[in-house]
């Protein structure tokens, strides 16, 4: 059964970059028939897309959020996983946010539990 | 970028009832629209891809309608355990985008 586990700070400084890292479990970030991402929700609101990244390092972002955001595959042998990198952030970046599989066809079909972050001094 | 809007925001009802959520478009969108249940504190759940598609494990009275603007997700007799936000989501063109939310509350 494919798990996906995120990881990082609970809080991070406005202006700051927020990190985080998706480790998956059952399943290979090479797989050829699948994309990987991050999926975010504000405290109580609904769920924007951040953007996806495909094995092969091919990357698609929101344009909201075009210029602040880097997904990346570590290509590490012993390892699993995919990060999200979100500069210059402020309080309306405040959210759980999610790693997620998606498959060929973009529809989104495992999720992580889900972490909170928050923007805070 | 697609805009999905939901109706209704929240729907308050009672267990056996048949429960109905419409999700438009602002663009014809084909059949590439996909439904997601969310419990409190949970990850959203797929429940129904491509509109209409059923998914291994959901409830049979969990079902989806509609094509090109206006998709429709229906719950035939509703139980407890279906109280949760449902979202729908589009998959035809960058970005990816999602409706507002139904909050269903039993």
């Amino acid at each position: 059964q494919l798990q996906l586990q995120e990881s990082g700070p609970g809080l991070v400084k406005p202006s700051e970059t927020l990190s985080l890292t998706c480790s998956v479990s059952g399943g290979s970030i090479g797989s050829t028939d699948h994309y990987w991402g991050w999926i975010r929700q504000p405290p109580g609101k609904g769920l924007e897309w951040i953007g996806s990244i495909f094995y092969s390092g091919s990357t698609y972002y929101n344009p909201s959020l075009k210029n602040r955001v880097t997904i990346s595959v570590d290509t590490s042998k012993s390892k699993n996983q995919f990060s999200l990198k979100l500069t210059s952030v402020t309080a309306a970046d405040t959210a759980v946010y999610y790693c997620a599989r998606f498959s060929s066809t973009w529809l989104i079909d495992y999720w992580g539990q889900g972490t909170l972050v928050a923007v805070s001094s | 970028e697609i805009v999905l809007t939901q109706s209704p925001d929240f729907q308050s009802v009672t267990p056996k009832e048949k429960v109905t959520i419409t999700c438009r478009a602002s663009q014809s969108i084909g059949g590439s629209l996909h439904w997601y249940q969310q419990k409190p504190d949970q990850s959203p759940k797929l429940l129904i891809k491509f509109a209409s598609q059923s998914i291994s494990g959901v409830p049979s009275r969990f079902s989806g309608s509609g094509s090109g603007t206006d998709f429709t997700l229906t719950i035939n007799s509703l139980e407890a355990e279906d109280a949760a936000t449902y979202y729908c989501h589009q998959t035809s063109t960058l970005p990816w985008t999602f409706g507002q939310g139904t909050k269903v509350e039993i």
